[in-house]
């Protein structure tokens, strides 16, 4: 089974809201993705997460918070968005990176901002 | 760090047509190479990969082969089909370490019955 879930699949928010997207993968991999797509662009890394500690920040906007509780579970909080930050936010998880980089997607959370 | 360069589209082709997308990439040592299809309104999916010079990485009809000569890693199909109309990315990892992936620009086919 290679299936990566991700909820919610669609989500509507003010600026001034807080809410979390929520990302699951069960098939043991211990790297973690988030990875931001704008419409008709490819997907552009935020975060990575290596056996649940943050390895990698792609310089993005504290009003993005990730967190990873467990090496199954990664979420993205979000606070405070700009309407420039809708976009599809898909998941991603690879048994690690380096030797087996493969990586499995969800389907994705579509955000828009008001 | 690494590069992948993707033909842009869009390509529109006719039902049972043969295709092709191109992609070139640039990168140290050699890296495994990856194709990911996203159909409208989803997540991306694996499509196919190599992980060696010469690999030939298949799946549903499509084929890429791991060509280390030309650094070229071009995905073909023979007889396409209107259920094939997507997005289609070639990606390699963004360096040695295989931290992420970076990927081409995407090209867009759409297949007419």
């Amino acid at each position: 089974d290679t299936e990566v879930t991700q909820t919610p699949k669609h989500l509507v928010m003010g600026m001034t809201n807080k809410k979390s997207l929520k990302c699951e993968q069960h098939m043991g991999h211990r790297a973690m993705y988030w990875y931001k797509q704008k419409a008709k662009k490819p997907p552009e890394l935020m975060f990575v997460y290596s056996y649940e500690k943050l390895s990698i920040n792609e310089s993005v906007p504290s009003r993005f918070s990730p967190e990873c509780p467990n090496s199954s579970l990664l979420n993205l909080h979000l606070h405070a968005l700009q309407p420039e930050d809708s976009a599809l936010y898909l998941c991603a998880s690879s048994q690690d990176h380096g030797v087996l980089p493969t990586q499995y997607f969800g389907p994705g959370t579509r955000l828009t901002v008001l | 760090g690494n590069s992948v360069t993707q033909m842009e589209g869009p390509v529109t082709l006719s039902e049972e047509a043969f295709l092709t997308i191109n992609c070139t990439y640039t990168a140290t040592g050699y890296p495994s190479l990856f194709w990911y299809v996203q159909y409208p309104g989803e997540g991306l999916q694996l499509l196919l990969k190599a992980t060696k010079a010469d690999d030939k990485g298949s799946n549903k009809g499509f084929e890429a082969t791991y060509r280390k000569e030309t650094t070229s890693f071009h995905l073909e199909k023979g007889s396409v089909q209107v259920s094939d109309s997507a997005v289609y990315f070639c990606a390699i990892p963004a360096n040695q370490a295989g931290t992420a992936l970076i990927f081409g620009k995407g090209t867009t086919l759409s297949v007419s019955s």
